[in-house]
C-alpha cells in the first residue's frame, strides 16, 4: 500500500529557505516506471506543480519559481526533497508530494499523494 | 493565470447529471490528453478521469471524461452529496514542461 508524507517545518519568515520531505512508502523511489513531484496550494487557491524528479536525478522545474526551487532524491532513504529559497508571503501553501505515472497512452498523471504539509511564510 | 479555464462553480441536486468544462488551447488540450483531479474539502487531490476518458481502478463509472478539439469535459451523474468537492483538470503544458491545472470548480450538492 503506497504511501507518501510530507514532514518539515510549519513556519517560516520572509527569505528563508523551504525545506520538506516526503518519505515513501509500500513502494520504490528507485522504480523506473515513474517520476515523483512537488505540488503546491496557496489557501483557497488552484493547485501550481513546483517541479518533478526521476530517481536518477533528472529534474524539471516550473519555470515560473525563478530557479528558486530544488528537488532532490535519496534512494537510500526512500525519500525526495524540496527546497524553495528567498520564501515570501506569496509562498504560503500546503506543499504535495506525488507521485506520477505514464499510462500506456496519454500524458502523465499525479496517481498517489501526500496528505500535504502547510507552509506559512510570515515575519 | 492558468492556462486551462474553468468555471468557479457549478451546482446540482441528487441523482442529477452535471458537467464541468475545460477549455485550453491548441497547445495543450488540442495537444495532449487531459486528467481531472476531484479534492474532497481539507484532503489531497485525487485523479478521477486520466487520458481524458480513462478512470482508474474504484473510481465509479459516474464519473466520465472527453475531449474535443481544444476542450474538455467531466460529467457525474447520479449526483451524490458526496460529490461536493473542488475539481481540477490538468494538462501537459509545454512550456512548463510539466502538468497545468485549472482554476478548479467547485461543486456544490444543494
Amino acid at each position: 500500500h503506497l504511501q507518501l508524507q510530507e514532514s518539515g517545518p510549519g513556519l517560516l519568515k520572509p527569505s528563508e529557505t523551504l525545506s520538506l520531505t516526503c518519505t515513501v512508502s509500500g513502494a520504490s523511489i528507485s522504480s523506473t516506471s515513474y517520476y515523483w513531484g512537488w505540488i503546491r496550494q496557496p489557501p483557497g487557491k488552484a493547485l501550481q506543480w513546483l517541479g518533478s524528479i526521476y530517481y536518477s536525478g533528472s529534474t524539471d522545474y516550473n519555470p515560473s519559481l525563478n530557479r528558486r526551487v530544488t528537488i532532490s532524491v535519496d534512494t537510500s532513504k526512500n525519500q525526495l526533497s524540496l527546497k524553495l529559497s528567498s520564501v515570501t508571503a506569496a509562498d504560503t501553501a500546503v506543499y504535495y508530494c506525488a507521485r506520477r505515472l505514464y499510462p500506456d497512452l496519454g500524458a502523465p498523471y499525479f496517481d498517489h499523494w501526500g496528505q500535504g504539509n502547510l507552509v506559512t511564510v510570515s515575519s | 493565470q492558468s492556462v486551462l479555464t474553468q468555471p468557479p462553480s457549478a451546482s446540482g441536486t441528487p441523482g442529477q447529471r452535471v458537467t464541468i468544462s475545460c477549455s485550453g488551447s491548441s497547445s495543450t488540450i488540442g495537444s495532449y490528453t487531459v486528467n481531472w483531479y476531484q479534492q474532497l474539502p481539507g484532503t489531497a487531490p485525487k485523479v478521477l478521469i486520466y487520458s481524458s476518458d480513462q478512470r482508474p481502478l474504484g473510481v465509479p463509472d459516474r464519473f466520465s471524461g472527453s475531449k474535443s478539439g481544444n476542450s474538455a469535459s467531466l460529467a457525474i451523474s447520479g449526483l451524490q452529496s458526496e460529490d461536493e468537492a473542488v475539481y481540477y483538470c490538468a494538462v501537459w503544458d509545454d512550456s512548463l514542461k510539466g502538468p497545468a491545472f485549472g482554476g478548479g470548480t467547485k461543486l456544490t450538492v444543494l
